[in-house]
């Protein structure tokens, strides 16, 4: 079974400054990662994937991931916020085989500082 | 191109009632999911479709939940009768065929629908 745990349901840094968000995995076999970022009333929207191959992975809007397998981590950053980014970001994790769901973290509220 | 296709986007009814969540995933994907949001928790995954097929089942709350997808453009999820703790955000999210497995495709979500009953 996997999982997903992210650290601190609410961050809030100011415009400039860099985003980091955290997401630890529990997997048994080598997972498939995803980012998720949800505006309000709206669905979630994929920023980024990781699928095994380049373990920094770069998605929308300036975010990027790195997959640390040493630290079962696959944190999200970006070095600028903008007021923009403003939401809730949701950490995914999947196996990588058959018809295996997505489970998702409980979410991080991110919120900017004019 | 036009997304994942929810309806209602609100609906209010009282205890007791049936309700009937609509959904219409994009055109060309093959698997479809439904999920509820609430604060205490989070994000489940209810069900999902494979190729119009039911394939896990596990998170539906219990026999109230029914979920159809009778063909490859359209789904409803259907609670009867609804009672105040099924009030949540109902998401659907559909994606497209996987080269190698389901997983390996990101899943596109609809706008939900906001249900409340009273």
């Amino acid at each position: 079974a996997q999982s997903v745990t992210q650290l601190g349901s609410h961050v809030s840094v100011s415009e400039g400054a860099l985003v980091l968000l955290r997401c630890n995995y529990s997997s048994s076999v080598p997972p498939y990662l995803f980012w998720y970022v949800q505006y309000p009333n709206q669905g979630l929207q994929l920023l980024l994937k990781y699928t095994s191959a380049a373990t920094l992975v770069k998605g929308i809007n300036g975010f990027e991931a790195e997959f640390k397998k040493s630290e079962t981590s696959f944190h999200l950053t970006k070095p600028s916020a903008h007021m923009s980014d403003a939401a809730e970001y949701f950490c995914a994790v999947t196996a990588p085989f058959g018809n295996e769901k997505l489970t998702f973290g409980t979410g991080t509220r991110l919120t900017i500082i004019p | 191109d036009a997304g994942v296709i929810q309806s209602p986007r609100h609906e209010v009814t009282e205890m007791g009632q049936e309700v009937t969540l609509r959904c219409k995933p994009i055109s060309g994907h093959n698997s479809l999911f439904w999920y509820r949001q609430t604060m205490m928790r989070g994000l489940e995954l209810l069900i999902y479709f494979n190729n119009n097929v039911p394939i896990d089942d596990s998170g539906m709350p219990e026999d109230r939940f029914s979920a159809k997808m009778p063909n490859a453009s359209f789904s409803t999820l259907k609670i009867q009768p609804s009672e105040p703790r099924d009030s949540a955000v109902y998401f659907c999210a559909s994606s497209p065929p996987g080269a190698l497995s389901l997983s390996n495709q990101p899943q596109h979500f609809g706008d939900g629908t906001r249900l409340s009953i009273l």
